[in-house]
């Protein structure tokens, strides 16, 4: 049964700073790995997705890593602005469904 | 969000009535899935369908929830005699062709408070 853990449950920055964000999953047999963004009342928005015969995924001032064998996922922020301020959600990904970890919920401040 | 639409966004019901949430997936997108939020918890899949299919309900609790994807018309999450546990954000997606190397398309969420 995969599981997916994500370190830590929250996090505050200084604006410009780098960060990273940490997921662990259980289930090495992954189909892909997604990041999502979810914004306080809202639904959740696509960031990365990496397929499992992939080791990264890059989309501006965000890249995503994955490493399959030791169950790992991360995600890299680069000169975060408080516009990134949001809940950042990471999902494994079988053939028929997600299991999301419970998130981190960043705070940029200016 | 990429044109999942759900609705109602916010739904208020009594303990003991019935909610129904709709939503309609982007357009050619032939798969959907449901997955409800608890306050405080990760999103836990509940549901996976395509037309007229059930696919997947194993996160479905047994009793009084159910849901259909019929050829025409929205999907539809339907929670009979609800109770204050039921309380929780409930997400539908979408994806083209299942979850294999596709992005999945989440709608805004539908918000049900049951008092």
């Amino acid at each position: 049964k995969q599981e997916v853990t994500q370190i830590p449950a929250a996090l505050s920055v200084p604006e410009g700073e780098n960060l990273v964000l940490n997921c662990s999953f259980t289930d090495s047999a992954i189909y892909n790995l997604q990041w999502f963004r979810q914004d306080p009342g809202k639904g959740l928005t696509s960031l990365l997705l990496i397929q499992s015969s992939q080791r990264e995924q890059t989309s501006g001032r965000l890249n995503a890593s994955l490493d399959k064998s030791s169950g790992r996922s991360t995600l890299y922020i680069a000169a975060s602005q408080p516009g990134d301020s949001a809940t950042y959600l990471c999902a494994g990904g079988g053939s028929e469904k997600l299991v999301f970890g419970k998130g981190t919920k960043l705070t940029v401040n200016p | 969000n990429a044109g999942v639409m759900q609705n109602p966004r916010h739904l208020v019901r009594r303990r003991g009535q019935e909610a129904r949430l709709r939503c309609s997936p982007v357009k050619g997108h032939s798969h959907v899935y449901w997955y409800r939020q608890l306050p405080e918890e990760g999103l836990k899949f509940m549901v996976y369908l395509q037309k007229e299919n059930i696919i997947d309900e194993s996160g479905m609790p047994k009793e009084r929830f159910s849901a259909e994807f019929p050829k025409e018309g929205p999907s539809i999450l339907r929670i009979q005699q609800v109770v204050r546990g039921d309380s929780a954000a409930y997400f539908c997606a979408s994806s083209p062709d299942g979850l294999s190397g596709n992005t999945i398309y989440f709608g805004e969420g539908s918000w049900l408070t049951v008092v």
